[in-house]
């Protein structure tokens, strides 16, 4: 069974600050990955979707690569902001079409 | 404006009586899930559908039950809830392995 896991898991830095997070999935037949962020009490909001068939995706300040061989997956926030603030949730999905999450990456950015 | 819509947003009810969260989307997709996350867990899939009347069992099913009898809606149904169904509960629809768009949560309390 896919088990999908994000470290560290939680991370706070310093507005401005460029900053990775990390996602590894244990099975590399993937289909896709999705970066979700999540708000406190709030539902999921997608923010990039990367297939299996590509290396990375970029919207904005933010840049997801995914190393499908090596079962991993990074998101990237340039010039950190104060909203960015959130927990940053990354899912596999397998051919079955079944969405594996990881436990997520809370980040606080410290004005 | 396209949306997953979550009814209701709260409940709090007493062991063993039946309840139904309601989940509709707007978007024409095929594709429709129900999560719940629970801390230290994340995510985790309850049941899934591929289409009208196609459903099937995701990681926790036990205690729940589902139906699609139109491509919009897809209810959770907790026939005998337990106080270990106290969750945050998440639908979450897609055109089948594309980006998958959620549902602002139910919070569930179960005395």
């Amino acid at each position: 069974k896919q088990e999908v896991t994000q470290i560290p898991a939680a991370l706070s830095v310093p507005e401005g600050e460029n900053l990775v997070l990390n996602c590894s999935f244990t099975d590399s037949a993937i289909y896709n990955l999705q970066w979700f962020r999540q708000d406190p009490g709030k539902g999921l909001t997608s923010l990039l979707l990367i297939q299996s068939s590509q290396r990375e995706q970029t919207s904005g300040r933010l840049n997801a690569s995914l190393d499908k061989s090596s079962g991993r997956s990074t998101l990237y926030i340039a010039a950190s902001q104060p909203g960015d603030s959130a927990t940053y949730l990354c899912a596999v999905r397998d051919g079955a079409n079944n969405l594996f999450f990881g436990t997520g990456t809370r980040l606080t950015v410290i004005p | 404006e396209a949306q997953v819509t979550q009814n209701p947003r709260y409940l709090i009810t007493v062991t063993g009586k039946k309840l139904t969260v309601t989940c509709s989307q707007n978007m024409n997709h095929e594709y429709m899930s129900w999560y719940r996350q629970d801390p230290g867990l994340g995510l985790r899939q309850i049941y899934y559908s591929m289409n009208v009347e196609v459903t099937d069992k995701g990681d926790v099913p036990e205690g729940y039950k589902v139906s699609r009898k139109e491509k919009r809606n897809f209810p959770l149904i907790l026939e005998s809830p337990s106080p270990n169904q106290t969750s945050l509960y998440f639908c979450a629809s897609s055109q089948t392995s594309f980006e998958q768009f959620f549902g602002p949560g139910t919070r569930l309390t179960v005395l």
